[in-house]
């Protein structure tokens, strides 16, 4: 199957520590999507990128958060000095632009759980 | 801005009854309006998606959704419920640029008694 891969799929850390999660989309898609979940809410979104530019931000997104897609294929997302508040499932997305049926292809994602 | 909202966090349905999850969104321009359903440890599926064709929209699973501009409405319904159809529900909209993002209702959690 080559849908979307998340990894870690869980991590349990300690507050102050840095965590890093990682995101394999779908091999021909061009766009890749951070969102973040917390227990009762729908997804929000975090930040996107296409190809390897990242083309928005979400103010969700504070400077303690970076995101990278070097080569244009898998993702990063960072987490520095992580919070309590920081405890989330972080999802990640892919699809095709110019070929747009609005459908987003999500991996099961990475639970993040910070103590 | 875009926004989406789900009436009901937790919906109770008989197993053979009728589902009706409901949705209303706010859109500035047309809208593309989607439903994903997200099973327990798994990801987010798309059920069905509205992107200005026909009205009603028929997805997997047997669910299919009206879209109402004159409600700004996107109701999810089902005829008749089955067990296996107990998850988590989010209604989206596409945001107002080419971007691809959706924005999610806060989702609503369908239980499914025997």
């Amino acid at each position: 199957d080559t849908g979307v891969s998340q990894d870690p799929r869980h991590k349990i850390t300690k507050r102050g520590q840095n965590v890093t999660f990682r995101c394999d989309p779908i091999s021909e898609h061009n766009r890749l999507y951070w969102y973040r979940q917390t227990l009762g809410q729908g997804p929000e979104f975090l930040t996107y990128f296409q190809n390897e530019a990242q083309l928005e931000k979400s103010r969700l997104l504070s400077d303690r958060f970076s995101a990278e897609r070097p080569k244009g294929s898998f993702s990063t997302l960072e987490i520095q000095r992580t919070e309590q508040g920081d405890s989330a499932m972080y999802l990640c997305a892919s699809s095709l632009a110019g070929l747009y049926t609005g459908e987003l292809f999500f991996g099961e994602g990475s639970r993040l759980t910070v103590l | 801005a875009q926004s989406v909202t789900q009436l009901g966090s937790h919906v109770s349905v008989s197993e053979g009854a009728l589902v009706l999850l409901r949705c209303n969104y706010s859109s500035s321009v047309p809208p593309y309006l989607f439903w994903y359903v997200q099973y327990p440890n798994q990801g987010l599926q798309l059920l069905l998606k509205y992107t200005s064709a026909a009205t009603l929209v028929k997805g997997i699973n047997g669910f299919e959704a009206e879209f109402k501009k004159s409600e700004t409405s996107f109701h999810l319904t089902k005829p008749s419920a089955h067990m296996s159809d107990a998850a988590e529900y989010f209604c989206a909209v596409s945001g107002t640029s080419n971007t691809g993002k959706l924005i999610f209702g806060q989702g609503t959690t369908l239980q499914v008694k025997p």
